[in-house]
């Protein structure tokens, strides 16, 4: 059964550092994209970042509100992905999801598809003094 | 633009049919794939692609486009249909995006 599992959320200051864990199973980790998403109380989701797979050449891609804050990294060993974040903000209060993610073009003419096919059950992140 | 837009709120009556839309540029070249969330857990993929229903999605749930426009139908919504569901597609950066949301009520 595929998997995802979030932990690390937690109470923090604004300004302070907290790093989220997602630990993967039941597929080969290093081959998937993985996201990670977060929504904040009462919101809709709000894509975060993004690692790229091996073959897609392990590229990190951020969402300008955390870009130079947050930085998305894995350690295949453990297959766990994980997001650091620093100089953390009231405004990062949320649920905190990763995912897989699937992406690429079909069909005659082609359209380009993107989405999210596995979820995990999130991990709350509260920024506050 | 890569910003999607959905209606806040819908509401549909027990057995009926009803249309949840998705409105964004990025449409017209990327299919919108949706997701449902019931309250306090996680969103869950029910629509992918041109109209794709993961295993275990019941098939009153499809998926269709328009333009720049994305719909998601349920034909004859259940009581466990209310929950909020929300749109995702991807803008020319390969970057995921997504809509507000609509809360669905079945009345």
């Amino acid at each position: 059964e595929v998997q995802l599992v979030e932990s690390g959320g937690g109470l923090v200051k604004p300004g302070g550092s907290l790093r989220l864990s997602c630990a993967a199973s039941g597929f080969t980790f290093n081959n998937v994209w993985m996201s990670w998403v977060r929504q904040a109380p009462g919101k809709g989701l709000e894509w975060v970042g993004r690692l790229k797979s091996e073959t897609g050449g392990e590229t990190t891609d951020y969402a300008a509100p955390v870009k130079g804050r947050f930085t998305i990294s894995r350690d295949d060993s453990k297959d766990t992905l994980y997001l650091q974040m620093n100089s953390l903000k009231t405004e990062d209060t949320a649920v905190y999801y990763c995912t897989t993610d699937q992406a690429g073009i079909t069909g005659t003419p082609y359209q380009f598809y993107y989405y999210m096919d596995v979820w995990g059950k999130g991990t709350t992140v509260t920024v506050s003094s | 633009s890569s910003e999607l837009t959905q209606d806040p709120a819908v509401s549909v009556a027990l057995g009926q049919t009803v249309r949840i839309t998705c409105q964004g540029d990025s449409l017209r070249s990327s299919y919108a794939s949706w997701y449902q969330q019931k309250p306090g857990q996680a969103p869950v993929l029910v629509i992918s692609g041109k109209n794709n229903r993961p295993s275990g999605i019941p098939d009153r749930f499809s998926g269709s486009s328009s333009g720049n426009t994305a719909s998601l139908t349920i034909t004859g919504a259940q009581a466990e249909d209310e929950a909020d569901y929300h749109c995702n597609s991807r803008d020319s950066s390969v970057r995921p995006v997504f809509g507000g949301g609509t809360k669905l009520t079945v009345l």
